[in-house]
C-alpha cells in the first residue's frame, strides 16, 4: 500500500527557504503514470496546489508561486522535495505531499496524501 | 478567488440526498476530482474521472458533470460524511491545477 510522509522543520524564519521532504513507501516513485505533488493549506483556508514533478524530473508549478518554488526528486531514495524561497507569514500552512495520477481516460487526481506537516513562518 | 467556485456551506438531513457543486469554465473540458477533508485530517479522494470511486469509498458517493458544473452527490448522507469537500481540476488555461474554495457539509 503506497504511503507518503512529509518531513522538515516546523518553523522557518521570514525571508528564508522552506525545505520539505516527502518519503514514498510501499511503491516506486518511478511509476510511468505518476507525478508527485505538493499542496498546501493555510490554517482554516482552502487547498492550494503548489506544483508537481514527474520521476524523470520534469515539473510544473502554480504560476502564483513559480518564481519561488523548486520541486525535485531523488529516485534512489524514493523521495521528492519542496523548496520555497523568500517565505513570509503568508506561507504559513499545512503542507501535504501526494501522488498525482494522470490518466488519458479519467483525467487526474491526488491519491494518496501524506498526513501533512504544519510549517509556521515566524521570527 | 479560485477559478472553481463552490458554495461555502451546505446542509442535509440524516439519510437524505445532497449535491455539492463546483463551477468553472475548465470543467467543460476537464474532469473534476473530489476530496473529503475531516477536521485535522488530510484530504481523501472520493471521486475522480467520470464518476469513479476508490474501492474504500462507499457507493453512496457519486459524481456527475453538465456543462461547466461538476457535482458530487451523497445519497443517504451519514453523520460521518460531515466534512469539507473540495473539487480540483485544471485552470482555464489548461496548464495548471486549481482547487475550489471548499464546501462545508453539515449533516443535521
Amino acid at each position: 500500500q503506497l504511503q507518503l510522509q512529509e518531513s522538515g522543520p516546523g518553523l522557518v524564519k521570514p525571508s528564508e527557504t522552506l525545505s520539505l521532504t516527502c518519503i514514498v513507501s510501499g511503491g516506486s516513485i518511478s511509476s510511468n503514470s505518476d507525478y508527485w505533488g505538493w499542496i498546501r493549506q493555510p490554517p482554516g483556508k482552502e487547498l492550494e496546489w503548489i506544483g508537481s514533478i514527474y520521476y524523470s524530473g520534469s515539473t510544473y508549478y502554480n504560476p502564483s508561486l513559480k518564481s519561488r518554488v523548486i520541486i525535485s526528486v531523488d529516485r534512489s531514495k524514493n523521495q521528492f522535495f519542496l523548496q520555497l524561497s523568500s517565505v513570509t507569514a503568508a506561507d504559513t500552512a499545512i503542507y501535504f505531499c501526494a501522488r498525482h495520477f494522470l490518466s488519458a481516460a479519467d483525467g487526474e487526481w491526488f491519491d494518496p496524501w501524506g498526513q501533512g506537516t504544519l510549517v509556521t513562518v515566524s521570527s | 478567488s479560485s477559478e472553481l467556485t463552490q458554495d461555502p456551506a451546505v446542509s442535509v438531513a440524516l439519510g437524505q440526498t445532497v449535491r455539492i457543486t463546483c463551477q468553472g469554465d475548465s470543467l467543460t473540458t476537464y474532469y473534476a476530482s473530489w476530496y473529503q477533508q475531516r477536521p485535522g485530517q488530510a484530504p481523501l479522494l472520493v471521486i475522480y474521472g467520470k464518476n469513479k470511486r476508490p474501492s474504500r469509498i462507499p457507493a453512496r458517493f457519486s459524481g456527475s458533470s453538465s456543462g461547466n458544473t461538476a457535482s458530487l452527490a451523497i445519497t443517504g448522507a451519514q453523520a460521518e460524511d460531515e466534512a469539507d469537500y473540495y473539487c480540483n481540476s485544471r485552470d482555464s488555461s489548461g496548464n495548471h491545477l486549481v482547487f475550489g474554495g471548499g464546501t462545508k457539509l453539515t449533516v443535521l
